[in-house]
């Protein structure tokens, strides 16, 4: 299967500081790229849609301009965290789209960002 | 609004004890319905994605089946080392995922 990467795999920050989260595939294009976010016991939850060349869709109740999210090229995204507080702890984790022929396409996860802001 | 249900919450089986692990789910216009498994603190690790009903995959010990109204995904005699969470999902208009909460298996030796 295909391989989604992310760096850091887990960071500490203190709060008020911003942390940048980088997705990228490693082996197939994404032109669609996804942000989760994780609690313990929980499942995921969608933050964002981020896709090449444009804007990031976000869903109802992410803040735009505190989760920052970019999508320069093919193969990397990045999620920045702005102004972190404890509250902003969890797990991320991202997912890039492959398409298949056919107008099929299977969707792939990187290992997550465990993410603690102090 | 679309749901996802999975069930059980939890299940506890004995090594080499078959079972089924079931996601019913309400939406419209399904594209895709993923199996996934997560074991804590990693990624979720892809397993299957089902586009229509009737259809069936298998690997390894798992077998997943869709109907148009649910999935089941079957392990068979399983080990120690199937121990963990399979998400289920599904894919609607807008290739945007919506996640069940998942069955947290565990496996005894």
């Amino acid at each position: 299967g295909a391989v989604v990467s992310q760096h850091p795999s887990w960071v500490i920050c203190k709060s008020g500081t911003s942390v940048k989260i980088e997705c990228r595939s490693l082996d197939f294009q994404a032109t669609t790229m996804f942000w989760y976010r994780q609690f313990p016991k929980q499942s995921l939850m969608l933050m964002a849609t981020s896709n090449e060349g444009s804007k990031a869709t976000y869903e109802q109740g992410v803040e735009k301009d505190k989760f920052l999210i970019n999508h320069a090229s093919l193969t990397l995204s990045t999620l920045t965290v702005t102004s972190a507080h404890p509250e902003d702890s969890s797990f991320y984790i991202c997912s890039a789209r492959d398409q298949l022929a056919g107008g099929l396409y299977e969707q792939y996860f990187g290992p997550g960002t465990r993410l603690t802001v102090t | 609004e679309d749901q996802v249900t999975q069930s059980p919450e939890a299940l506890r089986l004995q090594e080499g004890e078959s079972s089924s692990l079931n996601c019913s789910y309400t939406v419209s216009g399904l594209r895709g319905l993923f199996w996934y498994r997560q074991d804590p603190g990693k990624g979720p690790e892809f397993l299957f994605t089902l586009y229509s009903a009737g259809e069936e995959k298998e690997k390894e010990r798992l077998k997943a089946t869709l109907t148009k109204k649910e999935s089941f995904l079957h392990i068979t005699a399983p080990k120690p080392e199937d121990s963990a969470t399979y998400l289920c999902a599904v894919q609607v208009h807008d290739y945007k995922l919506s996640f069940g909460a998942g069955t947290t298996v565990t496996v005894r030796a």
